[in-house]
């Protein structure tokens, strides 16, 4: 399978844990975008990087998230001290140009993160 | 903000006739607009885009139209196939900061009915 791979596809954790979810993008893509979407709403984008450089983080959702792409190939996303708010599913994408250019963009499935 | 509004959360057809998905926005610097489609379990797929330059944009069953005066887009599909029955979201370049991203509607649910 070459599309794009999320680890793990279905999370629950306690109030207060850290969790972490990994994304790996189609290998030839060098930029890598994270969204969030919750029950009833579109896809709200968060973070996105360019190879290995994370060139907007402003729209991450407090300072508990914080991603990285160590080398430019997958990528992570965590919360630290997740709260029951932070129940939603967590989307990757990745892309071989800009996505507000019209290039597609090709999201994995997803990682449902229950936070109990 | 809402920036890109999908008033219809659902929407039921019956197999064969035209769907109609529609999509408003607020912002008239965005120059393009896409549509995703979504099947349950799975991530959002690419459909169809459509730069602020042109009025339409064709790909066999899928149609984009773009009114620009009216900030209005709409989706067409003809005809209407039971595949086709999935969560539609209308699309447009996130307007903060030069950022590549994309900012979603809510999204229309579309039934097509056999």
């Amino acid at each position: 399978d070459t599309g794009v791979s999320q680890d793990p596809r279905h999370k629950i954790t306690k109030r207060g844990q850290n969790v972490t979810f990994r994304c790996d993008p189609i290998s030839e893509h060098n930029r890598l975008y994270w969204y969030r979407q919750t029950l009833g709403q579109g896809p709200e984008f968060l973070t996105y990087f360019q190879n290995e450089a994370q060139l907007e983080k402003s729209r991450l959702l407090s300072d508990r998230f914080s991603a990285e792409r160590p080398k430019g190939s997958f990528s992570t996303l965590e919360i630290q001290r997740t709260e029951q708010g932070d129940s939603a599913m967590y989307l990757c994408a990745s892309s071989l140009g800009q996505v507000t250019g019209g290039t597609e963009a090709f999201f994995g499935q997803g990682t449902r993160l229950t936070v109990v | 903000d809402q920036q890109v509004k999908q008033n219809s959360p659902s929407l039921s057809v019956q197999e064969g006739r035209i769907s109609i998905l529609n999509c408003d926005y607020t912002n008239s610097m965005f120059d393009y607009f896409l549509w995703y489609k979504k099947y349950p379990a799975e991530g959002p797929t690419f459909l169809i885009s459509i730069s602020s330059i042109k009025d339409k944009n064709e790909d066999g069953r899928f149609t984009v139209f773009l009114n620009k005066s009216a900030k209005h887009l709409s989706l067409h599909i003809v005809p209407s196939q039971p595949g086709d029955s999935a969560v539609y979201f209308c699309a447009a370049p996130y307007s903060g900061g030069g950022a590549d991203g994309l900012t979603f509607g809510k999204g229309t649910h579309l039934i097509i009915q056999p």
